[in-house]
C-alpha cells in the first residue's frame, strides 16, 4: 500500500515564484489535510477538505490555495513564494465514518526552501 | 494563542530513566491523540484517549487523560534510544480540524 504520497520531496524556489505540492492517497479516505512544520516546531494546519469539492481554511491559510476535485488528490498551491514559506509541508488523510477512528496518516513531507 | 500547550519543549535523559511529558489546555477536549515523529518522517499515531480519567498502555508508554479532559500526560518507563523523537498531542476543533501542540522533543542518550 502506497498510503499518502507527496511530491516533490525537495524544492528550492525563488521569491515570487509559484508552485504546486502534489498529494495523493489510495486509502479512499474522505478527509485530507495540509500542514506545515517549521524547524523544531509542531504542525500548523493550512487547509483541509472533508470531501471532493469541499475545502476550508485552517490556522495559517494565507499565501496558499487548495482544490479537491477527486477523493484521491489534494494539491497545495503556493502563489508568490516568500521566505516565510520555507518549511516542511505534510499532507495527511483520515477516514471519518461509522468505523472511522480519526487517525491521520501522513506522507513523508515536502521540504521547501524559498530564497 | 496555542490551544494545546506541551511541556517540556525539550527533554534529554539517559537510557533507563523514566520521564513524563504533558499536554494541557484551558478547553475541554472531546478526545486527544498522541503522535510520535521521527526525523525525516511524518507523525505516526500512538494512541487516542476519549474518556476522562482514561489510562492506556503501549508497552513502556502510559497515556493518561485528565478527569476534566483538559490535560493529558505521557509517561515512559525505562527509556530507550529508540524512544527518541518529537512527541505531539493533537485534538479536533469542531470535529473536522485536527490541531497540534508544539511538541516535546525527546532525546534518549545511550
Amino acid at each position: 500500500n502506497a498510503g499518502v504520497t507527496q511530491t516533490p520531496k525537495f524544492r528550492i524556489l525563488k521569491i515570487g515564484q509559484s508552485m504546486t505540492l502534489q498529494c495523493t492517497q489510495d486509502m479512499n479516505h474522505n478527509y485530507m489535510y495540509w500542514y506545515r512544520q517549521d524547524p523544531g516546531m509542531g504542525l500548523k494546519l493550512i487547509y483541509y477538505s472533508v470531501g471532493a469539492g469541499i475545502t476550508d481554511k485552517g490556522e495559517v491559510p494565507n499565501g496558499y490555495n487548495v482544490s479537491r476535485s477527486t477523493t484521491e488528490d489534494f494539491p497545495l498551491r503556493l502563489e508568490l513564494a516568500a521566505p516565510s514559506q520555507t518549511s516542511v509541508y505534510f499532507c495527511a488523510s483520515s477516514y471519518w465514518g461509522p468505523k472511522g477512528t480519526g487517525e491521520l496518516f501522513f506522507g513523508e513531507g515536502s521540504r521547501l526552501t524559498v530564497l | 494563542t496555542q490551544l494545546l500547550e506541551q511541556s517540556p519543549q525539550f527533554l534529554s535523559i539517559q537510557e533507563g530513566e523514566n520521564l513524563t511529558v504533558y499536554c494541557n489546555s484551558s478547553s475541554v477536549f472531546s478526545s486527544l491523540q498522541w503522535y510520535r515523529q521521527e526525523p525525516g518522517e511524518g507523525p505516526v499515531l500512538l494512541v487516542t484517549v476519549v474518556t476522562g480519567g482514561e489510562v492506556k498502555k503501549l508497552k513502556r508508554l502510559t497515556f493518561q487523560f485528565g478527569d476534566a479532559r483538559k490535560d493529558s500526560s505521557l509517561h515512559i518507563t525505562a527509556a530507550q534510544p529508540g524512544d527518541t523523537g518529537l512527541y505531539l498531542c493533537a485534538t479536533y476543533q469542531g470535529a473536522q480540524k485536527l490541531v497540534f501542540g508544539q511538541g516535546t522533543r525527546l532525546t534518549i542518550n545511550p
